[in-house]
């Protein structure tokens, strides 16, 4: 089942700008994560954000998340070329019941393209 | 840094064929994940393991079973490969344990498989 849903689908700024990507889900969740994706380097995580915070920072990168809208978004700040890629949440969930239900789904990804 | 390692970057194989995909970590990680990666419809998990011969079903298990026999090994094994099974494979590695949410995920650098 398809959990976080981001938006928008694609994204093109000039560099310098900054980029602000949202996700969406539906169910509690434990923590959101965001990751990234370029040809040259695979899947990379970008930072992680748990269910009890609302904000959290990592060099360019700011991320939100508001638990009663069921939304996070993700802002790079002063974009460069090199941030050219797809950008995927990934909602990783635990529940208690029977032996215990594990879920972790991605969403389809923001392609942003950075403009030199 | 920690390194996931798949067997191969691509693959072909025919239809009816058994396929294995090796994937290795080396930072003694418990929990490993196999995805597959279409487009338009983003990762979707295939199957997890949270610790040696203990495997978890994820999103779409179906045509798929793994193994693992040791701790840094993970195998995802298509019995009798399908023309649908051509895609993108993604393996991945976290410490966290999955009832905390499962922590940030270190992902192989892929395995394209075409089944003709």
């Amino acid at each position: 089942s398809q959990q976080g849903e981001e938006d928008p689908q694609a994204l093109s700024i000039q560099e310098g700008e900054n980029a602000t990507m949202n996700c969406s889900y539906k169910t509690s969740i434990n923590n959101l994560q965001w990751y990234r994706q370029n040809s040259g380097r695979g899947l990379v995580h970008l930072i992680l954000i748990r269910s009890n915070e609302r904000e959290k920072h990592s060099g360019r990168l700011r991320v939100t998340l508001d638990t009663s809208k069921k939304s996070s978004s993700l802002l790079i700040t002063a974009s460069r070329a090199a941030d050219t890629a797809s950008y995927f949440c990934a909602t990783a969930s635990f529940s208690y019941s029977g032996a215990g239900s594990y879920q972790l789904t991605f969403g389809k990804g923001t392609k942003l393209s950075v403009i030199p | 840094d920690v390194k996931v390692t798949q067997s191969s970057r691509y693959l072909v194989k025919r239809t009816g064929e058994k396929v294995f995909l090796e994937c290795v970590q080396d930072m003694d990680h418990e929990n490993m994940f196999w995805y597959r990666q279409d487009p338009g419809l983003g990762l979707r998990l295939i199957y997890f393991s949270y610790d040696v011969k203990m495997k978890e079903k994820g999103d779409i298990p179906e045509g798929y079973s793994v193994s693992r026999e040791k701790k840094e090994r993970f195998s995802l094994i298509l019995e009798s490969a399908s023309t649908n099974q051509t895609s993108m494979y993604l393996c991945a590695s976290s410490l966290s344990p999955l009832l905390a949410g499962g922590g940030e995920q270190y992902f192989g650098p892929g395995t394209r498989l075409t089944v003709t």
